[in-house]
């Protein structure tokens, strides 16, 4: 069975450009949810994709975006970078199944921006 | 999703039991509890979740109090591999119409030593 993985590993942008972060879900799982980890921090939820629609926000912009393809990966995107979205970022799968829909984490993609 | 409150630190002497304790005071029926632990730099790790009944797996057992207002998180013999911050988490699992993100607070950060 086949964890989940991110790419890339670490990344570094500048202020204003846009990023793209990618995850493969474990297998046999439907649902991605994405969560930021600032330094010192307990991760932040994004959101979740659930069969391709987005299917739950925590508390940030419009810039920050996602998709899920039909084989259940997934993308986050970043638009016009700013300083303070430095952080790990985390994507973690799960199986959409009432009372059991236990989420397992990738390593993260380390992000800093300049 | 109940809040939760947890020691900032503890301290573990390799091969002892480490018990890690937990408050939910306004856990709801319907809301699981959730242990992850993230050790340096890496990706939360699934431990150990449960609703009413007390659990067991092979990393670790969990305690929940009859009126499941606190549990405990057993770490039967810790080894240095075992540091790290640990997160208690109380949830409602999907099903339920909202997104089943996970709230992290601060957690308890465990140091085993020899």
């Amino acid at each position: 069975e086949t964890g989940v993985t991110q790419s890339p590993t670490h990344l570094i942008k500048t202020r204003g450009q846009q990023v793209t972060l990618r995850c493969s879900s474990q297998s046999g799982h439907n649902t991605v949810s994405w969560y930021q980890q600032a330094l010192g921090q307990g991760p932040q939820f994004i959101f979740q994709y659930y069969r391709e629609e987005e299917n739950g926000r925590g508390n940030f912009p419009p810039r920050f975006s996602g998709l899920q393809f039909p084989n259940y990966s997934s993308e986050l995107n970043v638009n016009a970078l700013e300083l303070d979205d430095s952080a790990l970022y985390l994507c973690a799968s799960s199986l959409d199944l009432q009372h059991t829909d236990t989420q397992y984490f990738g390593p993260g993609t380390r992000l800093t921006v300049l | 999703d109940a809040k939760t409150t947890q020691p900032p630190s503890m301290d573990c002497a390799e091969g002892r039991a480490a018990n890690l304790p937990c408050n939910h005071s306004t856990i709801s029926g319907n809301e699981y509890v959730y242990w992850y632990r993230q050790i340096h730099s890496q990706g939360p790790q699934y431990i150990i979740h449960g609703l009413k009944n007390n659990e067991t797996n092979e990393m670790a057992s969990l305690i929940i109090t009859e009126d499941r207002k606190s549990s405990t998180l057993i770490l039967p013999h810790a080894t240095l591999r075992d540091t790290a911050v640990y997160y208690c988490i109380v949830r409602v699992p999907r099903g339920t119409g909202t997104a089943s993100k996970l709230t992290f607070g601060t957690g308890t950060r465990l140091q085993v030593t020899l």
